[in-house]
């Protein structure tokens, strides 16, 4: 399994945007990135993958380095809402998702 | 459109004693997986069920085990229950397999005493 490496907690003020970074030294050149994230009380939630190039959703955007050893989860105007640990998961085309500990975001009013 | 259900949402049981937990995927899914999480970890692979067959296992005792019925829904079994199996269970469904989207319910709380 592809190790990833992520900063244990991040916080960030409402409104600003917020970057995730993952560190994924080992991935390999078929291997998907996405992203996930868990909010209180509640299972994990999907947010944006992607393999080479940068991705856009309506919830986020994913910066993947040229090298694909590393990538960035940008949330463009933190709001209270996303209050939340944010998974960076390495997808080998195996059944399984990897989860790490995740970084626990808080975002102050 | 309903999402990922599961029940029960909370549960208590004692060691050694049997548990079955319940899922029902989203609509128009067709497989489910099974993760555990214990408090302040992220969650881990139990296993994956596919057109109700077993499709990939994480590193689980064989007291785990699994079932996914013809419309899809699914249970976790676990016996002769541990201390450490205390922990939130989470399903989650999708389309075909880890590379499509997995949809993950709000998860069965079991404390085991």
């Amino acid at each position: 399994d592809a190790k990833t490496t992520q900063p244990n907690s991040m916080e960030s003020n409402e409104e600003e945007p917020v970057h995730l970074p993952c560190n994924h030294s080992t991935i390999s050149g078929t291997d998907y990135i996405h992203w996930y994230r868990q909010l209180p009380s509640q299972g994990p939630e999907y947010v944006i993958h992607g393999l080479t190039s940068n991705v856009n959703n309506r919830m986020a955007s994913l910066a993947i380095a040229e090298d694909r050893k590393s990538s960035t989860l940008i949330l463009h105007r933190a709001t209270l809402r996303d209050a939340a640990v944010y998974y960076c998961i390495v997808i080998q085309g195996a059944q399984k998702l990897v989860f790490g500990q995740g970084t626990r975001l808080t975002i102050n009013p | 459109e309903t999402g990922v259900t599961q029940s029960p949402t909370h549960l208590i049981k004692t060691r050694g004693q049997q548990v079955t937990l319940r899922c029902s995927s989203q609509s128009g899914h067709n497989t489910v997986s099974w993760y555990q999480q214990a408090l302040g970890q992220g969650p881990q692979f139990i296993f994956q069920y596919y057109r109700e067959e077993e499709n990939g296992r994480g590193n689980f005792p064989p007291r785990f085990s699994g079932l996914q019925f013809p419309n899809y829904s699914s249970e976790l079994n676990v016996n002769a229950l541990e201390l450490d199996d205390s922990a939130l269970y989470l399903c989650a469904s999708s389309l075909v397999g880890f590379q499509e989207t997995q949809y993950f319910g709000p998860g069965t709380r079991l404390l085991v005493l």
